[in-house]
């Protein structure tokens, strides 16, 4: 099983700009979620999703859009990049049984705007 | 705000000194789980505390969940130099995880 996929690794955007980050996950989870990472703050949830056709927003939703068309798929949109939105951005999926492992993440995305 | 507070920031151990993060929220928590992150990797899933007053052990590593379901803490005995990196709490006080902001851990051979 590959786990959380996540691409592209690397990205530069310059301001206004928009882009999608990929997530995909093979282990037939019904949640995904998107969480952001940035020196101090830990990890803030962005967006996530309790199954195909449901999703809602977390803790820093502004600037983002995410859809849900596949229990496999749960990318995430910028709309119009701005420096703020320079950081690690991390997908992550479980299992909605409670007596479950937790979150399996994704390696992340490094996204730079210039 | 942030729901899952996480102390300390910063940690430097001596190895073979033990360690200790807690993790505390003003809700009641569902459950409480913890992650590690090595430098430049992404976080792990380490353990779940569901119970009031739960202790779990791995090897060195202790967890603990508060009686009223409010803070948790992990400790590491006698740290060793893989037990570098950021140790993370996650609590569910309602139907999603809040991440604490994590404390990092150096250890000095």
């Amino acid at each position: 099983n590959a786990g959380v996929t996540q691409t592209p690794k690397f990205q530069v955007l310059k301001t206004g700009q928009s882009m999608t980050l990929q997530c995909a996950q093979d282990m037939n989870h019904e949640y995904m979620s998107w969480y952001r990472q940035d020196p101090g703050m830990g990890l803030r949830l962005i967006h996530y999703s309790v199954g195909a056709g449901i999703t809602d927003q977390g803790e820093v939703p502004n600037g983002y859009n995410v859809s849900r068309s596949t229990t496999e798929d749960f990318p995430l949109r910028l709309l119009s990049a701005a420096p703020s939105q320079t950081s690690v951005y991390f997908c992550a999926s479980r299992s909605s049984w409670t007596g479950s492992y937790g979150y399996t993440f994704g390696s992340g995305t490094r996204l730079t705007v210039v | 705000g942030q729901q899952v507070m996480q102390i300390p920031q910063y940690q430097h151990v001596q190895e073979g000194e033990d360690f200790t993060t807690y993790c505390n929220s003003s809700t009641t928590l569902s459950n409480i789980q913890w992650y590690k992150q090595r430098p430049g990797g992404h976080p792990v899933f380490l353990i779940q505390l569901v119970k009031s007053g739960e202790v779990k052990k791995q090897k060195r590593l202790t967890f603990q969940f508060g009686e009223a379901k409010k803070n948790s803490s992990l400790h590491i005995t006698a740290t060793q130099t893989t037990d570098v990196g950021t140790y993370f709490c996650a609590g569910l006080p309602g139907n999603q995880f809040y991440f604490g902001t994590g404390t990092s851990l150096t250890v000095i051979p």
